[in-house]
């Protein structure tokens, strides 16, 4: 079971482009999660999507946009990038959004932005 | 504001015993979850505590104090595997997770 994968593993964008994050889960979870990880600071929520066909905003959600078209797949996309958006990003899903619910995580995209 | 406090980073020695702090102050609390980090990996489940008291897995034990806001991870007969980051997340009133920064745990031989 490869769980979930992202890619691509690592990219160098050019500030003002776009970019699309794709992340892909095989667990059949409802609920998926966004995540960007700076040095010194926790995991930061971008967007989350607690069933398919919904999504909602996390604790840093600006230039950054998601959908959920269906259960397996939760694309990230920035529509404009600025080198603030240099950062490691993961992706993580759970059985639902309640109480006890482990995330499992993506192995990660490592993104740096010039 | 929400706030989980961790320290920075901590040395032991192989074969001892760790203890990892975390303290807390969320819009509600629905649940405190462990996590290890090896560099450059992602975070993989460790424990949840949602009760006080001690909970055991293994090597692994977690403590919970939700009057105290406080919750501890404690690791014995430590191996060098164990060096990693140890993150501490706090389920908040909206079911998201609010996560510290993590604690960098070096083993020495």
């Amino acid at each position: 079971t490869a769980g979930i994968t992202q890619a691509p593993t690592s990219q160098i964008l050019a500030a003002g482009r776009s970019m699309t994050l794709r992340c892909t889960q095989d667990m059949r979870h409802n609920a998926m999660y966004w995540y960007r990880q700076d040095l010194g600071l926790g995991l930061r929520l971008i967007h989350y999507s607690n069933t398919a066909g919904t999504t909602g905003k996390g604790e840093v959600p600006d230039g950054y946009s998601v959908s959920r078209a269906n259960t397996d797949d939760f694309p990230l996309t920035l529509a404009s990038a600025v080198p603030s958006q240099t950062s490691v990003y993961f992706c993580a899903s759970s059985t639902d959004g309640g109480e006890y619910n482990e995330q499992f995580f993506g192995p990660g995209t490592r993104l740096t932005v010039l | 504001g929400q706030n989980i406090d961790q320290p920075t980073e901590m040395t032991a020695t192989e074969g001892a015993i760790v203890q990892i702090n975390c303290t807390y102050q969320t819009s509600g609390f629905n649940g405190l979850f462990w996590y290890q980090q090896h560099a450059g990996e992602a975070p993989t489940f460790l424990s949840y505590n949602v009760l006080d008291g001690l909970e055991e897995k293994g090597r692994f034990s977690s403590f919970l104090s939700r009057s105290k806001g406080y919750s501890y991870l404690l690791l014995k007969e430590l191996q060098m595997k164990d060096s990693a980051s140890y993150l501490c997340a706090v389920k908040d009133s909206n079911y998201q997770l609010i996560w510290g920064a993590g604690t960098k745990l070096i083993i020495k031989p």
